[in-house]
Protein backbone atom coordinates (compact mmCIF):
# COMPACT_ATOMS: atom_id res chain seq x y z
CA UNK A 1 0.00 0.00 0.00
CA UNK A 2 1.28 3.26 -1.15
CA UNK A 3 2.44 5.95 2.10
CA UNK A 4 1.41 8.71 0.00
CA UNK A 5 -1.72 8.83 -2.54
CA UNK A 6 -2.27 12.22 -4.63
CA UNK A 7 -5.05 12.68 -6.40
CA UNK A 8 -6.09 13.51 -9.18
CA UNK A 9 -3.25 12.16 -11.34
CA UNK A 10 -3.52 15.24 -14.02
CA UNK A 11 -5.51 18.35 -13.41
CA UNK A 12 -6.37 20.81 -16.75
CA UNK A 13 -7.85 24.59 -15.73
CA UNK A 14 -8.59 27.42 -17.14
CA UNK A 15 -6.64 30.34 -16.08
CA UNK A 16 -8.61 31.79 -13.73
CA UNK A 17 -10.26 28.39 -12.56
CA UNK A 18 -9.75 27.85 -9.04
CA UNK A 19 -9.33 24.07 -8.08
CA UNK A 20 -7.80 22.06 -5.32
CA UNK A 21 -5.08 19.09 -5.04
CA UNK A 22 -5.37 16.35 -2.56
CA UNK A 23 -2.59 14.32 -0.61
CA UNK A 24 -3.23 11.65 1.28
CA UNK A 25 -1.17 9.90 3.88
CA UNK A 26 -0.77 6.73 5.70
CA UNK A 27 2.30 7.26 8.25
CA UNK A 28 1.59 7.50 11.52
CA UNK A 29 4.25 9.59 12.98
CA UNK A 30 3.97 12.53 10.50
CA UNK A 31 7.18 14.27 11.23
CA UNK A 32 6.31 16.79 8.14
CA UNK A 33 4.44 17.01 4.87
CA UNK A 34 6.30 18.32 2.08
CA UNK A 35 4.58 20.36 -1.12
CA UNK A 36 7.40 20.52 -4.25
CA UNK A 37 6.79 22.23 -8.08
CA UNK A 38 8.47 19.96 -10.74
CA UNK A 39 8.43 21.48 -13.92
CA UNK A 40 9.49 19.37 -16.95
CA UNK A 41 13.18 17.98 -16.91
CA UNK A 42 13.71 20.04 -13.66
CA UNK A 43 14.92 18.76 -10.05
CA UNK A 44 11.64 19.67 -7.41
CA UNK A 45 11.37 22.87 -5.96
CA UNK A 46 10.41 23.83 -2.31
CA UNK A 47 6.86 24.89 -1.93
CA UNK A 48 5.97 24.62 1.86
CA UNK A 49 6.13 22.43 5.17
CA UNK A 50 2.97 21.74 6.99
CA UNK A 51 4.13 20.16 10.40
CA UNK A 52 0.39 19.62 12.47
CA UNK A 53 -2.83 19.33 11.68
CA UNK A 54 -4.77 22.40 11.30
CA UNK A 55 -1.76 24.52 10.24
CA UNK A 56 -2.14 26.36 7.00
CA UNK A 57 0.76 28.13 4.53
CA UNK A 58 0.64 30.35 1.35
CA UNK A 59 2.41 32.04 -1.16
CA UNK A 60 1.08 33.31 -3.94
CA UNK A 61 -1.62 31.91 -5.83
CA UNK A 62 -0.95 28.76 -3.61
CA UNK A 63 -2.23 27.49 0.13
CA UNK A 64 -1.35 24.62 1.52
CA UNK A 65 -3.55 22.86 4.15
CA UNK A 66 -3.03 19.97 6.63
CA UNK A 67 -5.25 17.47 8.23
CA UNK A 68 -4.42 14.51 10.27
CA UNK A 69 -4.92 12.12 7.36
CA UNK A 70 -4.34 14.37 4.17
CA UNK A 71 -3.14 17.96 2.99
CA UNK A 72 -4.98 20.00 0.17
CA UNK A 73 -3.16 22.36 -2.35
CA UNK A 74 -5.25 24.98 -2.78
CA UNK A 75 -4.58 27.08 -6.01
CA UNK A 76 -6.49 29.90 -6.56
CA UNK A 77 -7.16 31.74 -10.06
CA UNK A 78 -4.43 30.08 -11.34
CA UNK A 79 -2.18 31.31 -14.52
CA UNK A 80 -0.66 29.49 -17.31
CA UNK A 81 2.56 29.26 -15.33
CA UNK A 82 1.73 27.34 -12.29
CA UNK A 83 1.40 24.57 -15.04
CA UNK A 84 3.63 21.91 -13.61
CA UNK A 85 3.41 18.70 -11.59
CA UNK A 86 2.62 19.01 -7.89
CA UNK A 87 4.89 16.31 -5.89
CA UNK A 88 3.48 16.12 -2.17
CA UNK A 89 6.33 14.05 0.35
CA UNK A 90 5.82 12.97 3.79
CA UNK A 91 8.71 12.27 6.81
CA UNK A 92 8.41 9.78 9.44
CA UNK A 93 11.85 7.96 10.69
CA UNK A 94 12.81 7.94 6.84
CA UNK A 95 13.96 10.03 4.14
CA UNK A 96 11.40 11.38 2.03
CA UNK A 97 8.33 9.20 0.50
CA UNK A 98 7.22 11.47 -1.99
CA UNK A 99 3.41 10.97 -3.89
CA UNK A 100 3.15 10.25 -7.45
CA UNK A 101 2.50 13.58 -7.99
CA UNK A 102 -0.37 15.35 -10.15
CA UNK A 103 0.23 17.22 -13.22
CA UNK A 104 -1.50 20.43 -13.53
CA UNK A 105 -2.21 22.68 -16.51
CA UNK A 106 -3.58 25.66 -17.05
CA UNK A 107 -5.33 26.54 -20.45
CA UNK A 108 -5.20 30.36 -21.45
CA UNK B 1 18.17 29.78 -0.60
CA UNK B 2 20.62 26.71 -0.43
CA UNK B 3 21.46 25.44 -3.73
CA UNK B 4 22.48 22.02 -5.28
CA UNK B 5 24.27 21.61 -8.41
CA UNK B 6 23.69 18.74 -10.29
CA UNK B 7 25.95 17.78 -13.51
CA UNK B 8 25.52 17.22 -16.22
CA UNK B 9 22.34 17.84 -16.92
CA UNK B 10 21.93 15.45 -20.00
CA UNK B 11 24.25 12.54 -21.28
CA UNK B 12 23.72 9.91 -23.70
CA UNK B 13 26.58 6.71 -23.53
CA UNK B 14 26.37 3.62 -25.76
CA UNK B 15 25.67 0.51 -23.52
CA UNK B 16 28.02 -1.15 -21.79
CA UNK B 17 29.84 2.21 -20.40
CA UNK B 18 29.57 4.22 -17.38
CA UNK B 19 28.71 7.78 -16.32
CA UNK B 20 29.91 9.87 -13.35
CA UNK B 21 27.24 12.32 -12.63
CA UNK B 22 28.19 14.37 -9.41
CA UNK B 23 26.04 16.26 -7.01
CA UNK B 24 27.37 19.17 -4.93
CA UNK B 25 26.00 21.64 -2.33
CA UNK B 26 27.35 25.20 -2.94
CA UNK B 27 27.04 27.13 0.02
CA UNK B 28 26.40 24.64 3.10
CA UNK B 29 27.78 21.68 4.29
CA UNK B 30 25.88 17.96 3.50
CA UNK B 31 26.38 15.06 5.14
CA UNK B 32 24.10 13.22 3.80
CA UNK B 33 22.70 13.51 0.71
CA UNK B 34 20.04 11.62 -1.53
CA UNK B 35 19.82 9.71 -4.88
CA UNK B 36 16.74 9.60 -6.30
CA UNK B 37 15.64 8.19 -9.95
CA UNK B 38 12.27 9.08 -11.84
CA UNK B 39 10.68 7.58 -14.80
CA UNK B 40 8.13 9.27 -17.05
CA UNK B 41 4.82 10.59 -15.33
CA UNK B 42 6.31 8.65 -11.86
CA UNK B 43 7.64 9.90 -8.64
CA UNK B 44 10.48 10.04 -6.86
CA UNK B 45 11.98 6.85 -5.95
CA UNK B 46 14.49 6.88 -3.74
CA UNK B 47 17.74 4.99 -4.47
CA UNK B 48 20.48 5.68 -1.76
CA UNK B 49 21.50 7.53 1.02
CA UNK B 50 25.04 8.79 0.53
CA UNK B 51 26.77 9.45 3.86
CA UNK B 52 30.22 11.35 3.85
CA UNK B 53 32.80 9.54 4.91
CA UNK B 54 31.06 6.44 5.02
CA UNK B 55 29.26 3.33 2.46
CA UNK B 56 26.06 4.64 1.09
CA UNK B 57 22.90 3.00 2.67
CA UNK B 58 20.80 1.51 -0.74
CA UNK B 59 17.15 0.79 -0.83
CA UNK B 60 16.04 -2.17 -1.82
CA UNK B 61 16.37 -3.57 -4.80
CA UNK B 62 18.64 -1.01 -5.64
CA UNK B 63 21.94 -2.92 -6.84
CA UNK B 64 24.94 -1.23 -5.04
CA UNK B 65 27.61 -2.78 -8.13
CA UNK B 66 25.51 -1.32 -10.36
CA UNK B 67 25.12 2.35 -8.84
CA UNK B 68 28.33 3.01 -7.28
CA UNK B 69 27.76 6.09 -4.67
CA UNK B 70 30.95 8.24 -2.97
CA UNK B 71 30.37 10.78 -0.71
CA UNK B 72 33.94 12.18 0.00
CA UNK B 73 33.88 15.28 0.83
CA UNK B 74 30.90 17.30 2.39
CA UNK B 75 30.28 19.33 -0.76
CA UNK B 76 30.34 16.96 -3.30
CA UNK B 77 28.64 13.41 -3.69
CA UNK B 78 29.09 11.43 -7.01
CA UNK B 79 26.76 8.62 -8.55
CA UNK B 80 28.09 6.20 -11.12
CA UNK B 81 26.29 3.73 -13.51
CA UNK B 82 28.56 1.05 -14.09
CA UNK B 83 28.11 -0.94 -17.47
CA UNK B 84 24.97 1.28 -18.07
CA UNK B 85 22.06 -0.42 -20.14
CA UNK B 86 19.09 0.84 -21.89
CA UNK B 87 16.94 -0.07 -18.77
CA UNK B 88 19.56 2.58 -16.82
CA UNK B 89 18.12 4.94 -18.91
CA UNK B 90 16.22 7.92 -16.38
CA UNK B 91 15.89 10.83 -14.85
CA UNK B 92 18.15 11.42 -12.11
CA UNK B 93 18.33 13.69 -8.92
CA UNK B 94 19.92 14.84 -6.13
CA UNK B 95 18.88 16.62 -3.12
CA UNK B 96 20.75 17.75 0.51
CA UNK B 97 20.27 19.20 3.01
CA UNK B 98 21.16 19.72 6.63
CA UNK B 99 17.73 18.30 7.55
CA UNK B 100 14.59 16.67 5.81
CA UNK B 101 12.59 19.80 7.02
CA UNK B 102 15.48 21.54 4.93
CA UNK B 103 15.91 19.75 1.64
CA UNK B 104 16.88 20.80 -1.69
CA UNK B 105 17.24 19.42 -5.29
CA UNK B 106 19.48 19.04 -7.92
CA UNK B 107 18.16 19.91 -11.16
CA UNK B 108 18.43 16.14 -12.54
CA UNK B 109 20.77 14.48 -15.01
CA UNK B 110 18.51 12.61 -17.68
CA UNK B 111 20.59 9.60 -18.75
CA UNK B 112 20.12 8.09 -22.05
CA UNK B 113 22.18 4.59 -22.82
CA UNK B 114 21.75 3.54 -26.16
Amino acid sequence: EDQVTQSPEALRLQEGESSSLNCSYTVSGLRGLFWYRQDPGKGPEFLFTLYSAGEEKEKERLKATLTKKESFLHITAPKPEDSATYLCAVSENTPLVFGKGTRLSVIA
Amino acid sequence: GAVVSQHPSRVICKSGTSVKIECRSLDFQATTMFWYRQFPKKSLMLMATSNEGSKATYEQGVEKDKFLINHASLTLSTLTVTSAHPEDSSFYICSAGVSNEKLFFGSGTQLSVL
